[in-house]
């Protein structure tokens, strides 16, 4: 089973600053990564998918990265309805497998 | 617009089964390409995925649960159910049903139901 290692765990950023979250794999998964993000309460929602390729209706301010066994989503000049909880996704392997997941927070 | 909905029991005793079945709207489940899967969460923790199935009935099942779990598709009812035998506590989670783009990345999501496995 591939492990999918997320750091930092919580990341303190002020609005209208970027923040960049980190997705590391126990093992190569090409380009096989996906990103959502979850709020409270609510359903993960896909944000990134390949690795770099935005899912419908996700703003610019989104971005990914990476390849392999790094990867790296970013996001510019964050708003508020970004603070939420990140997991990455591979699905090169099986069995399908999360990050735990980095809680961005409001600093 | 597509939209999953999850229903079944909010409660389940141990070394019961647990079943949940989830209605797809907006679109069919004999979509070409696409596979319909089971992510739980147990409170407070991450995201494991627990199975997928086609149309077709070819499934996949997480090698953990692999000797609990039973996923199965109803094309007529455009339903897909999830059964988890002789559940315990660490069963205890929200179990989302989701779309999965060949086999991969989860694009539709469910809004989720919460099962507690408790006597």
């Amino acid at each position: 089973e591939i492990v999918m290692t997320q750091s930092p765990a919580t990341l303190s950023v002020s609005p209208g600053e970027g923040a960049t979250l980190s997705c590391r794999a126990s093992q190569s998964v090409s380009s096989n990564l996906a990103w959502y993000q979850q709020k409270p309460g609510q359903a993960p929602r896909l944000l990134i998918y390949g690795a770099s390729t935005r899912a419908t209706g996700i703003p610019a301010r989104f971005s990914g990265s990476g390849s392999g066994t790094e990867f790296t989503l970013t996001i510019s000049s964050l708003q508020s309805e970004d603070f939420a909880v990140y997991y990455c996704q591979q699905y090169n392997n099986w069995p399908r497998t999360f990050g735990q997941g980095t809680k961005l927070e409001i600093k | 617009q597509l939209q999953l909905q999850e229903s079944g029991p909010g409660l389940v005793k141990p070394s019961e089964t647990l079943s949940l079945t989830c209605t797809v709207s907006g679109g069919s489940v004999r979509s070409s390409g696409y596979y319909w899967g089971w992510i739980r969460q147990p409170p407070g923790k991450g995201l494991e995925w627990t199975g997928s199935i086609y149309y077709s009935g070819s499934t996949y099942y997480n090698p953990s649960l692999k000797s609990r779990v039973t996923i199965s598709v109803d094309t007529s009812k455009n339903q897909f159910s999830l059964k988890l035998n002789s559940v315990t506590a660490a069963d205890t989670a929200v179990y989302y049903c989701a779309r999965q783009f060949v086999v991969a990345y989860f694009d539709y999501w469910g809004q989720g139901t919460l099962v507690t496995v408790s006597s």
